[in-house]
């Protein structure tokens, strides 16, 4: 069964801190890797994607992926109030559609 | 730029009663989802679509649920006979295989 497995939250940090998020998933055929971010009442964002292991670095947000353990990883640098939201990971396992993970909820205190 | 977008943006209905909501994916996409998520909680995977068939569908999907897609660009979720617990937001998503999955607005659905 194609799974991917998230920490609920909610996990706190404080302003200026930063923010690590974390996802496995269970194909180790995956190829494509996502990050969506949803504030409440709102439909999800992408905020970022990525296809190769290492990090990849947009802004003030980082994506980590390890295929080799399965792992991918949002971090976000300098976290604001206005991060605080439930984020997405979304994982391609071969050739069926996104399977979505049930998402954390981040809060960032003032 | 292209988007999903979704109709209507809220729909109130007496329990019971079926309702259709609609959703034009993206034009050059050719898998389709829909997702629910209740007020306060996560968002739900509900059922996906390729090739006009459902690829995957949670077990939330049940009998009172269908999805369709009648012609070449509305994809439909259907609710036969709608229950409180029926009400949530609705999110269409689409994507190309291996792509980021694009979601319109969502419906909101209140059942009373």
């Amino acid at each position: 069964q194609k799974e991917v497995e998230q920490n609920s939250g909610p996990l706190s940090v404080p302003e200026g801190a930063i923010a690590s998020l974390n996802c496995t998933y269970s194909d180790r055929g995956s190829q494509s890797f996502f990050w969506y971010r949803q504030y409440s009442g709102k439909s999800p964002e992408l905020i970022m994607s990525i296809y190769s292991n290492g990090d990849k670095e947009d802004g003030r947000f980082t994506a980590q992926l390890n295929k080799a353990s399965q792992y991918v990883s949002l971090l976000i640098r300098d976290s604001q109030p206005s991060d605080s939201a439930t984020y997405l990971c979304a994982v391609n396992m071969g050739n069926t559609p996104l399977v979505f993970g049930k998402g954390t909820r981040l809060s960032v205190i003032a | 730029e292209p988007e999903v977008t979704q109709t209507p943006s809220h729909q109130v209905t007496q329990m019971g009663q079926e309702v259709i909501l609609r959703c034009v994916p993206i034009s050059n996409h050719l898998y389709f989802y829909w997702y629910r998520q209740i007020l306060g909680q996560k968002v739900e995977f509900l059922v996906s679509f390729y090739n006009n068939e459902i690829s995957e569908k949670s077990e939330i999907f049940d009998d009172q649920f269908s999805v369709e897609r009648p012609d070449g660009s509305n994809f439909t979720l259907k609710i036969r006979s709608t229950k409180l617990e029926d009400s949530a937001m609705y999110f269409c998503a689409s994507n190309r295989l291996g792509t980021e999955a694009f979601f319109g607005q969502g419906t909101r659905l209140t059942v009373v």
